[in-house]
């Protein structure tokens, strides 16, 4: 069964930048692209942004706008969030998620915890 | 911006019984690109419902979900007690958002 690996638990300082890998298990690739969404304690589910190949397009919410930029290596089918000068209220899980044409987040990884702390 | 309103906040039901969950739109949500999501303590979200009324993979037939618009509902016809978690509705596509989300919780 294909799983969505990501990189593990992060501790940042305020104002620096976090980088979080996902990937497919073994041999699977992502088909079509990655969505990243992030639930800050206790809360809900906020969409971040996404990226699909395919259509070499990216998106991002206008809340992180600016401070995100997500990518994907091709070669190795690994996606990528960076998100830059943070703050406590970045302080979250962050998911990621295979996504298909429409964008319909599918099958989700085991989420990376981002704790930002001085 | 649309935004996604979900109710009640809390449903309080017991095994066996039936669950109606809402998601309301401020605006219609075109091509119904709406999917529900369930989600359990400590764990990342399960796809149940997408197209609005499509059933995702491996989801037993007691999920539904209906509607078009602007006014959603994700059924649970007859609850099990690996129903209880909290559940959100989402809009994909352009502009996506999550509603708020509803815990069902064991009466």
């Amino acid at each position: 069964q294909v799983q969505l690996v990501q990189s593990g638990a992060e501790v940042k300082k305020p104002g620096s930048s976090v980088k979080v890998s996902c990937k497919a298990s073994g041999d699977a690739f992502i088909t079509y692209g990655v969505i990243w969404v992030r639930q800050t304690p206790g809360q809900g589910l906020e969409w971040m942004g996404g990226i699909m190949p395919i259509f070499r397009t990216t998106n991002y919410a206008q809340k992180v706008q600016g401070r995100v930029t997500i990518t994907m290596a091709e070669s190795t089918g690994t996606a990528y969030m960076d998100l830059t000068s943070l703050t406590s209220e970045d302080t979250a899980v962050y998911y990621c998620a295979t996504a298909n044409l429409n964008g319909l987040p599918i099958l989700w990884g085991q989420g990376t915890l981002v704790t930002v702390s001085s | 911006e649309i935004v996604l309103t979900q109710s009640p906040g809390t449903l309080s039901l017991s095994p066996g019984e039936r669950a109606t969950l809402s998601c309301r739109a401020s605006q219609s949500i075109t091509r119904g690109n709406l999917a529900w999501y369930q989600q359990k303590p400590d764990q990342a979200p399960r796809l149940l419902i997408f197209n609005a009324s499509s059933r995702a993979t491996g989801i037993p037939d007691r999920f539904s979900g209906s509607g078009s618009g602007t006014d959603f509902t994700l059924t649970i016809s007859r609850l099990e007690p690996e129903d209880f978690a909290v559940y959100y509705c989402h809009q994909y596509g352009s502009s996506p958002i999550f509603g708020q989300g509803t815990k069902l919780e064991i009466k």
